[in-house]
This record gives structure tokens, sequence and C-alpha cells, in this order.
């Protein structure tokens, strides 16, 4: 049961536009929530967190937003760079549940173009 | 500083056989945690090590199991191995006890099971 979706597996998007990476969550107990940014032959990369009693996180480009009532989050890029071109995961965490037991998402495949 | 790193980075194996991966984690970190990225899915948590003892294990069966050195290495061994067992399998390691933001992953060993 995938209690993390993302249900774009690809987005694309012109240099200097915005990138809305989009994810929803099932799970109510879900806490803290964290997106990861993968390059080809490499391992995630931690890239900004939010917990569940905020509604916005923002560092540099990238801000990341939670609507609770929905269950949905969305990560914000802006403006976006060729650099930016890997595949994002979302992950939370369950309340309470033991720290580094996260669940993730699919991921979305990020393309930058210019 | 080095960071996390794992071995072997490829690994084919056939049905049945059994598979060692390992994981050395960052100088100072005591934590391991491996997880699952099989194709098309998201990570998938397998096992939480701290302090060389197993602190909690995800849904998966127990031919999937593994162990923490003294000097916080560790590796995870899958026996009887099965088509599907094929997968990125990602060591990351944190301080124990830290926060998220700590969570740093290695670069992945594939596994193929032929």
């Amino acid at each position: 049961d995938q209690q993390v979706k993302q249900n774009s597996p690809s987005l694309s998007v012109q240099e200097g536009r915005i990138s809305i990476l989009n994810c929803d969550y099932t799970n109510s107990m879900f806490d803290y929530f964290l997106w990861y940014k993968k390059y080809p032959a490499e391992g995630p990369t931690f890239l900004i967190s939010i917990s569940s009693i905020k509604d916005k996180n923002e560092d540099g480009r990238f801000t990341v937003f939670l609507n609770k009532s929905a269950k949905h989050l969305s990560l914000h890029i802006v403006p976006s760079q060729p650099g930016d071109s890997a595949v994002y995961f979302c992950a939370a965490k369950n309340r309470g549940s033991t720290l580094g037991r996260l669940y993730f998402g699919r991921g979305t495949q990020l393309t930058v173009w210019p | 500083e080095a960071g996390v790193t794992q071995s072997p980075t490829h690994l084919i194996k056939t049905r049945g056989q059994q598979a060692t991966l390992r994981c050395s984690p960052i100088s100072g970190h005591t934590s391991v945690y491996w997880y699952q990225q099989a194709l098309g899915l998201g990570l998938q948590f397998l096992l939480w090590y701290d302090e060389g003892e197993e602190r909690n294990r995800g849904n998966f069966p127990p031919r999937f199991s593994g162990r923490q050195f003294p000097n916080y290495s560790s590796e995870l061994n899958v026996n009887a191995l099965e088509l599907e067992d094929s997968a990125l399998y990602l060591c990351a390691s944190s301080l124990s006890g830290q926060g998220y933001r700590e969570l740093f992953f290695g670069e992945g060993s594939r596994l193929t099971v032929l």
C-alpha cells in the first residue's frame, strides 16, 4: 500500500520557469515531510523539509507547501535551472515512528531544458 | 570527509543464491539504514541498526537480514534470492537520535537476480 504518492512520473520545464512537483499522502499520522533529490548513479540527497505544524518552508529557490486538509504537499523551484534535472522523491515520517524510517513516493523525473 | 560507501556497486546472482551487501557509514555516525528501491517503486525501508543492534525492520521476509559491526559498518544479507529481489539497495547513515537532515545516503548496490 503506497502511503506516499507521486502521480506524475515526469515533468519537463523550461529554464527560468517554475517547476511544481506534487505529492499526496494517505496517512494522517505523518508529521514530517521531506524532499530528496537523486542524480543518476548517486544516492538521494536531502533537499528541504517541513513539519506538519507549518504550511510553508522556503530555502532559496526551493519552497515546500503543505496542505494537511488535502493531504497534499508540493515543491516549487523558482527559477528552474538545468542542474535541477534529477529525480525528486517525496518522503514522510510517521508520528512516533523510528527515526530514519521514511515512507517514499516513487519519484518524479524533472527535466529542465534551456 | 568520506561519505557513505557501499560495495559492491553491482552484483549478479541466480535464484536461490545468497547476496551480501556492505556499507560503511560516515565517520562518527552510529546509525545505519537499509532501503530497497525496486524498479519503478519508491524506496522501501528494510532495516535500521544503531550501536550494533537491530532497532527496526520493514515489511520484508526473514530472508532479509543483516548486522552492524563494532566499527558501525553494516552488511545486508539476502538469502534464497528471488527474481523480485532485483533492485537498488541503498544504505544511509546518521548520528544516533539526530534529525532527518542528517540522513545521508550512499550510491547504492544494484543487485540483479537471474
